[in-house]
């Protein structure tokens, strides 16, 4: 089984910190992605890397970098954390065989800035 | 401007009945399906996925059914069961590997 690790459960920083949050999988899945998740907006991406050193913004990248060394792990940087950015973060890996293959979450890890 | 929509919120349905999810879609392009299920404090897991040249796939207890004429899909789950009770959420493939997910549908299934 797939197993995707996030580092923290649950998070609470004060606003302008700066934030990491680790995401590892276990299974050499060349993708990894990060995803918020709010009520009634569903899951929406934030960033998401092909392979090692390799990083492309998804729908909403404003106030979020990553980070993509190795390629089992996948850091989300909130580089000055903000009340907006409480949230649901979800990580993901995928194996891109012609991109059908599911994706594999995380547990998630809840953000509360305050 | 969400590309796939899921309008109802959510859904209550007795157990053995069918629950019925819907979502629709708007960008003509997605070319791949999927349904995912989320319990309470978990990461979503993979349920069932379509492609965008069939109109039905089956799986157990699950049925999606593609309508791509109305850009609209629904997940069927008969018999329902309790265990069933999470969130329902539908995505869309646009090109390259990005997934767009819908909001959501909570389904609670009554015993």
């Amino acid at each position: 089984d797939v197993k995707v690790t996030q580092s923290s459960r649950y998070l609470v920083k004060r606003t302008g910190e700066k934030v990491f949050l680790e995401c590892v999988q276990d299974m050499d899945h060349e993708n990894m992605f990060w995803y918020r998740q709010d009520p009634g907006l569903g899951l929406r991406l934030i960033y998401f890397s092909y392979d090692v050193k390799m990083k492309e913004k998804g729908d909403i990248p404003e106030g979020y970098s990553v980070s993509r060394e190795k390629k089992e792990r996948f850091s989300l940087i909130l580089e000055s954390a903000s009340t907006n950015q409480t949230s649901m973060y979800l990580c993901a890996s995928r194996i891109p065989t012609g991109g059908n293959s599911p994706l594999h979450f995380g547990n998630g890890t809840r953000l509360t800035v305050t | 401007d969400q590309q796939v929509k899921q309008n109802s919120p959510s859904l209550s349905v007795q157990e053995g009945r069918i629950s019925i999810l819907n979502c629709d879609y708007t960008n003509s392009m997605f070319d791949y399906f999927l349904w995912y299920k989320k319990y309470p404090a978990e990461g979503p897991t993979f349920l069932i996925s379509i492609s965008s040249i069939k109109d039905k796939n089956e799986d157990g207890r699950f049925t999606v059914f593609l309508n791509k004429s109305a850009k609209h899909l629904s997940l069927h789950i008969v018999p329902s069961q309790p265990g069933d009770s999470a969130v329902y959420f539908c995505a869309a493939r646009e090109y390259g590997n990005k997934l767009v997910f819908g909001a959501g549908t909570i389904l609670r299934v009554k015993s």
